[in-house]
């Protein structure tokens, strides 16, 4: 399935790098959204781009930050990262934008796994 | 109290049953509700939403109990690649930060 694509799929990086992360949609879909997923914690949305409109969840720390360049791209930004940041990092679409973001099915990549040393 | 709620299991039903598991919330607020699948080392990818009036999709069904807050999923004549964990998503309109819920999920292994 190539609707939502992710790369890299697996990465390793040390505290002091910096990588970023690189979602792309092909289904014209109008949110984008960026998921963190830990062993035996549920996902948890990090970030929201509507069309304009950015949320974003207040527990993630700036050393995470977003870019949504058009409706079709996401990309996470990384640097100084701790290794309890090591996950899975999920991005998904939805067809519904601001106001109803999240209220219709989501579509997801297969995830960047992340590891921090 | 946890948003949202769910038995993390492990469910070991054999092949051919019927398995029921639940998802409570507590935002009186929420509007949209789904279960999704989540295989392992995998995405999660939609089952079904859940609409107030239930629904059907072949073997399963999905519930919703608004007076008592929770979405339900049954599954009948289960089958072996039913294995997997199941997510429960509530979400409310106008989003926000908070506005868009899983849960932990719930795995289910079906034995030969």
């Amino acid at each position: 399935e190539t609707g939502v694509t992710q790369t890299p799929r697996h990465l390793v990086m040390g505290m002091t790098n910096k990588k970023s992360l690189k979602c792309e949609q092909h289904l014209g879909h109008n949110a984008m959204y960026w998921y963190k997923q830990s062993a035996k914690k549920p996902l948890e949305l990090m970030f929201v781009y509507s069309l304009e409109e950015r949320v974003e969840n207040n527990s993630v720390p700036s050393r995470f930050s977003p870019e949504c360049p058009n409706s079709s791209h996401l990309f996470l930004h990384l640097h100084t990262l701790q290794p309890e940041d090591s996950a899975l990092y999920l991005c998904a679409s939805s067809q519904r934008g601001i106001g109803f973001w999240g209220t219709d099915t989501q579509y997801f990549g297969p995830g960047t796994r992340l590891t921090v040393l | 109290r946890k948003e949202v709620e769910q038995d993390p299991g492990p469910f070991n039903v054999p092949e051919g049953a019927t398995v029921a598991f639940n998802c409570t919330y507590s935002n009186s607020a929420s509007q949209s509700f789904f279960w999704y699948r989540q295989d392992c080392r995998k995405e999660p990818k939609l089952l079904m939403s859940v609409y107030s009036s239930g629904n059907e999709d072949g073997r399963f069904t999905a519930q919703l109990n608004r007076a008592s807050q929770y979405i339900s999923l049954l599954i009948r004549d289960s089958k072996l690649s039913d294995s997997a964990t199941y997510l429960c998503v509530v979400t409310k309109t106008g989003g926000g930060a908070d506005g868009l819920t899983f849960g932990k999920g719930t795995h289910l292994i079906i034995q030969p």
